[in-house]
């Protein structure tokens, strides 16, 4: 079974910042949290993963709280182009089952 | 182009038949994972290769079985084939262990239509 909890969908208006939360309430200490999304029937790409510091690249920051039990993924100025189902993973890096849950589907709108 | 490679793109056949599907994972890749997606349905893990040898499986039917090579290339088997065997069926690479940041890298996927 998945590990994280994701609301199954949420809408944003194109040009503001999309707030994708995620929580992994279970997380233990050596596992990270990952990041993908998968645009229509598209192969799901990654995005972005922590461990415990906050993260940003050319695509999207990830917020973990402090406990870890929580994080967020940040689109800073969502496209239509962005539109698509974001799932959260937890994991560790040696992990051989890698268990997707139903994700979040997000909907851009012009 | 995530350098994963996926054999056929579109496939369809008939109730009972087997079919095949390749995967050729990114250069240097080692670990190779199957995932079946039906219609509007999340990814189910199927299983997973590494170097060659199964390393952890999920909800994978008898009906199916696969294997990884010796160059690395995967191929997934599926037999006595059912229609709510129709879905997009992913092959992931990624290098685990002892190295890069264990993200996985995904095809473009096999559309399997089973008639």
């Amino acid at each position: 079974d998945a590990k994280t909890t994701q609301p199954p969908s949420m809408d944003c208006a194109e040009g503001r910042a999309a707030n994708l939360p995620c929580n992994h309430s279970t997380i233990s200490g050596n596992e990270y949290v990952y990041w993908y999304r998968q645009i229509h029937s598209q192969g799901p790409q990654y995005i972005i993963h922590g461990l415990k510091n906050n993260e940003t690249n050319e695509m999207a920051s990830l917020i973990i709280t402090e406990d870890r039990k929580s994080s967020t993924l940040i689109l800073p100025h969502a496209t239509l182009r962005d539109t698509a189902v974001y799932y959260c993973i937890v994991r560790e890096n040696r992990d051989d089952k890698i268990i997707f849950g139903k994700g979040t589907r997000l909907h851009i709108l012009p | 182009d995530s350098g994963v490679t996926q054999t056929p793109k579109h496939l369809i056949t008939a109730t009972g038949q087997r079919v095949t599907l390749r995967c050729s994972p990114r250069s240097g890749d080692l670990s190779v994972y199957w995932y079946q997606q039906s219609l509007d349905q999340g990814l189910q893990f199927l299983i997973q290769y590494y170097n060659g040898e199964e390393r952890a499986k999920g909800n994978i039917l008898e009906r199916f079985s696969a294997q990884q090579f010796p160059d690395l290339h995967s191929e997934l088997n599926l037999s006595s084939l059912e229609l709510g065997d129709s879905a997009l069926y992913f092959c992931a690479s990624s290098v685990l262990a002892g190295g890069g940041r264990g993200e996985l890298f995904f095809g473009e996927g096999s559309r399997l239509t089973v008639l």
